[in-house]
């Protein structure tokens, strides 16, 4: 089965900075990552996803990686704000399947 | 902007009792899912829903764990005999279709079973 995991449990960076959060996963079969934002009290929020045919993909002040060789993907925040702390989860998934596997997260902390 | 919502917020029950947790997703959604997520631990997939029937479950979706639409807009997950560890966060949530498609979800049911 799939297990994913995240490097840190928690993250603390200035206002201002670029955050990194990194998260590998074991099954090679999955070609389907998302990131998700939990505040708390609150259900997942989707940020950004990506297929396993790209390596990199951009939104709005957040940029995911993608490296299938090492099985590793990474969520980049820019300019970090005090909105941005919360809690991320990688999530892996594999074409045809609903079923979405999660990672434990990561808190990220936002010092003012 | 739509969204999915979730009925109680907070449901305490006692052991042995049978709950039933209320959904109403996106309306033109046509993929409905159940996740749980035990307190400080990880969202776990319980269950996918089209068509009107059980797309994709996980081992944790055992006899006591049920799912139904039982109209055009509701979602229901029922837990037949509640246990101890049952307690955790349950949340739905609803794609336009499946796959590769984002889910939406509701803001969860704390289900406390004392």
């Amino acid at each position: 089965g799939e297990s994913v995991g995240l490097h840190l449990p928690t993250l603390s960076v200035q206002e201002g900075d670029n955050s990194i959060i990194n998260c590998a996963y074991s099954n090679s079969a999955s070609d389907y990552f998302i990131w998700y934002k939990q505040e708390s009290g609150k259900g997942p929020q989707f940020i950004i996803d990506i297929r396993s045919n790209m390596d990199k993909r951009q939104g709005q002040r957040v940029t995911v990686l993608l490296n299938k060789t090492v099985k590793h993907l990474s969520l980049q925040i820019a300019a970090t704000q005090p909105g941005d702390s919360a809690v991320y989860f990688c999530a892996a998934s594999i074409q045809g399947y609903q079923k979405v596997t999660f990672g434990t997260g990561t808190k990220l902390q936002v010092i003012p | 902007e739509p969204e999915v919502t979730q009925t109680p917020s907070h449901q305490v029950t006692q052991m042995g009792q049978e709950v039933i947790l209320r959904c109403v997703p996106i309306s033109n959604h046509l993929y409905f899912y159940w996740y749980r997520q035990i307190l400080g631990q990880k969202v776990e997939f319980l269950v996918s829903f089209y068509n009107n029937e059980i797309s994709e479950k996980s081992e944790i979706f055992d006899d006591q764990f049920s799912v139904e639409r039982p109209d055009g807009s509701n979602f229901t997950l029922k837990i037949r005999s509640t246990k101890l560890e049952d307690s955790a966060m349950y949340f739905c949530a609803s794609s336009g279709a499946g796959g590769l498609n984002e889910q939406f979800f509701g803001p969860g049911t704390r289900l406390t079973v004392l």
